[in-house]
């Protein structure tokens, strides 16, 4: 089974300034997928960011981006410019296709609260 | 946009009820998925679908169970209602990969079981 494991129940930066969320995970597999969700207070969880394992190049969506490092199993968020719009939960997932082409759902590590202080 | 919509925001329950959680998407996808989210714990797979009438289970699946009869609709049941059974619970659907693979979800549905 795959875990997902976020050391960093919560943080606090000041806006403008860059934050790195960490993530790692445990698996055996080869082909898999990871991501970051964002939940901001109230509102429906949706995703920031994607990354296939087989690509080696860095996945970057505006002012997050991610360090993804395979043979470490870590799976990093980084966000440039921090906005009060930032504040929010953020959980890492990963993503295993299962052999009938479907998938068996996200494992999801327990999340970081993130706060962007004014 | 795609839409997934949680019937209730909110609801209240007793110990022993019966409680049905829906959920409906309008983007045609296979995959429909149920989820628990609590404090310190993340969120966790009860049950998983990736067709009319198929289910699967996830990681904690006992003291559920759920229906899907109709692509769009994906339900939830708690069979009796007990009081560990309070939090909040996220449904979501995505298409098969290896399209992004990407999970959308709903507004999520806060159960209190007193």
């Amino acid at each position: 089974a795959q875990t997902v494991t976020q050391s960093q129940p919560e943080m606090s930066v000041q806006e403008a300034e860059t934050v790195t969320l960490s993530c790692t995970y445990d698996t055996s597999e080869n082909n898999y997928y990871l991501f970051w969700y964002k939940q901001p207070p109230s509102r429906q969880m949706i995703l920031v960011i994607r990354q296939e394992a087989y690509k080696q190049q860095n996945a970057t969506e505006n002012r997050f981006s991610v360090n993804f490092q395979k043979a470490a199993k870590s799976f990093s968020l980084k966000i440039s410019d921090s906005q009060l719009g930032d504040t929010a939960m953020y959980f890492c997932a990963f993503m295993k296709p299962n052999s009938g082409g479907g998938a068996d759902g996200l494992t999801f590590g327990k999340g970081t609260h993130l706060i962007i202080q004014p | 946009d795609v839409k997934v919509t949680q019937s209730s925001r909110y609801l209240v329950k007793r110990t022993g009820e019966k409680v049905f959680l829906e959920c409906v998407q309008d983007m045609d996808h296979e995959n429909m998925f149920w989820y628990r989210q609590d404090p310190g714990l993340g969120l966790r797979l009860i049950y998983f679908s990736y067709d009319v009438k198929m289910k699967e289970k996830g990681d904690i699946p006992e003291g559920y169970s759920v229906s899907r009869e109709k692509k769009e609709r994906f339900s939830l049941i708690l069979e009796s209602a007990s009081t560990n059974q309070t939090s909040m619970y996220l449904c979501a659907s995505s298409l098969l990969p290896p399209n992004t693979g990407e999970l959308f979800f709903g507004e999520g549905s806060r159960l209190t079981v007193l």
